[in-house]
């Protein structure tokens, strides 16, 4: 158990809508990563926080969005949802920004989308 | 841009054999290069990380190999167990890794399965 919660682990849910998706870090982690996994794609980064605000953004559309909030907990938003936003998407903690530190990872949510 | 290329895709090995897991990447500016393990229904947890000042870091059956000069890293796993099967994916961090101010790049990822 890496300590990083995700809920909900799945998730079906129709072309158009949105959902939310949520992460609590690991006890005392200050820095929150979204990666979203498919198979053609591997592993994409998709944002960064670290300690309420964002640090770095990657590969996320307009149509996604994602918040930390003050309990450093965090929110991924997904809106106009299309097919291909059918993925394993991963948050992951890390204690600080200084690199050099492990992120570890919680165990997905599952999103299909019909 | 791929910032770290993974080779191969997939791998079957009997056990006890000797996997070899290879990635390439471009970054001069990466300095830390870990390996990840990812069971089905699992996030990826770390499995060893290696920093490019040094050639080589075992840990158990575990060892990376880094050539900094041919900017390439490699996994072997040692002995290998049924319970090795699973997917590993290398990465890379550091500034401008396209992970984050200091989030990782992964590699495509390896299924690896290991054959009783």
């Amino acid at each position: 158990d890496s300590g990083v919660t995700q809920t909900p682990k799945h998730l079906i849910t129709a072309t158009g809508q949105r959902v939310t998706l949520r992460c609590s870090p690991r006890s005392g982690d200050l820095s929150v990563y979204w990666y979203q996994q498919s198979l053609d794609q591997g592993l994409q980064f998709l944002i960064q926080y670290y300690n309420g605000e964002e640090r770095a953004k990657g590969n996320i559309l307009e149509r996604f969005s994602a918040q930390q909030f003050p309990d450093l907990h965090s929110e991924l938003n997904l809106s106009s949802l299309e097919l291909g936003d059918s993925a394993l998407y991963f948050c992951a903690s890390s204690p600080t920004g200084i690199f050099g530190n492990t992120i570890y990872f919680g165990e997905g949510s599952w999103l299909t989308v019909v | 841009q791929q910032q770290v290329k993974q080779s191969p895709q997939s791998l079957i090995v009997q056990k006890g054999g000797i996997p070899i897991i290879n990635c390439a990447y471009e970054n001069t500016a990466f300095d830390y290069f870990p390996w990840y393990q990812q069971f089905p229904g699992k996030g990826p947890a770390l499995l060893i990380a290696i920093r490019p000042d040094v050639s080589e870091k075992k840990e158990g059956r575990f060892t990376i190999s880094f050539n900094k000069s041919a900017k390439q890293f490699s996994l072997h796993i040692m002995d290998s167990q049924p319970g090795d099967s699973a997917t590993y994916f290398c990465a890379a961090r550091g500034a401008h890794s396209g992970g984050g101010a200091d989030g990782l790049t992964f590699g495509k990822g390896t299924h690896l399965i290991i054959q009783p």
